[in-house]
């Protein structure tokens, strides 16, 4: 266990919805990170949040956003969803200070599946 | 552009036997590499890390990665494999200057009783 919970494990939905899945860090870790993975594109790195405010942006699509709030949880919400949205969704946190030298702890993942 | 290329998409190998995964990356200046291990419905784990210093580095469960800054690798090494090291192996890499992480595709390693 990482110390990283993710809510719900699955979620089904249709094409054009909106969903939001959340994440909540290690205790003490400030930045978090969330990642898509399916099987055509690999693990792509989404978005990274440290102490409240955005990082970093990878490969995130417009339609999705995300935040991190005082009590550093995290949320992604995803809009207008497609079938190509289906995928696992990681959440990540690491430790304060110098992020870029520090290892990831990965959450268990949401599975979106888009009907 | 930065990338991270794991060219085996699978590699089986029989109990016992001493792994590789390789990894190359194609980062400017001195990047941090990282191992992930993730295994079935679970999220990744983290094996190990090159910063600085010796280019033989070890981590969890037995293994080790070895940094060769002129082939621009870092492939990831066991001794004596366990069929319990089976599991999908992801190799990442970090600009020291830029927070963005990139991930290889990942290597599945099948380990034969």
């Amino acid at each position: 266990d990482s110390g990283v919970t993710q809510t719900p494990k699955h979620l089904i939905t249709a094409t054009g919805q909106r969903v939001t899945l959340r994440c909540s860090p290690r205790s003490g870790d400030l930045s978090v990170y969330w990642y898509q993975q399916s099987l055509d594109q690999g693990l792509q790195f989404l978005i990274q949040y440290y102490n409240g405010e955005e990082r970093a942006k990878g490969n995130i699509l417009e339609r999705f956003s995300a935040q991190q709030f005082p009590d550093l949880h995290s949320e992604l919400n995803l809009s207008s969803l497609e079938l190509g949205d289906s995928a696992l969704y990681f959440c990540a946190s690491s430790p304060p200070g110098l992020a870029v030298l520090d290892e990831q702890f990965f959450g268990p993942g949401t599975r979106l599946t888009v009907l | 552009a930065q990338s991270v290329a794991q060219p085996e998409d699978q590699v089986n190998v029989a109990e016992g036997n001493p792994l590789t995964v390789k990894c190359t990356y194609s980062v400017s200046g001195n990047p941090y590499l990282f191992w992930y291990v993730q295994y079935p419905n679970r999220g990744l784990q983290f094996l190990l890390k090159y910063i600085t210093g010796d280019n033989l580095v070890k981590g969890s469960y037995g293994f080790e990665a070895e940094f060769n800054k002129s082939q621009t690798s870092f492939h990831l090494k066991k001794p004596s494999a366990l069929v319990s090291d089976s599991a999908l192996y992801f190799c990442a890499v970090r600009h020291p200057r830029d927070d963005k992480i990139i991930f290889g595709k990942g290597t599945r390693l099948h380990i034969l009783p």
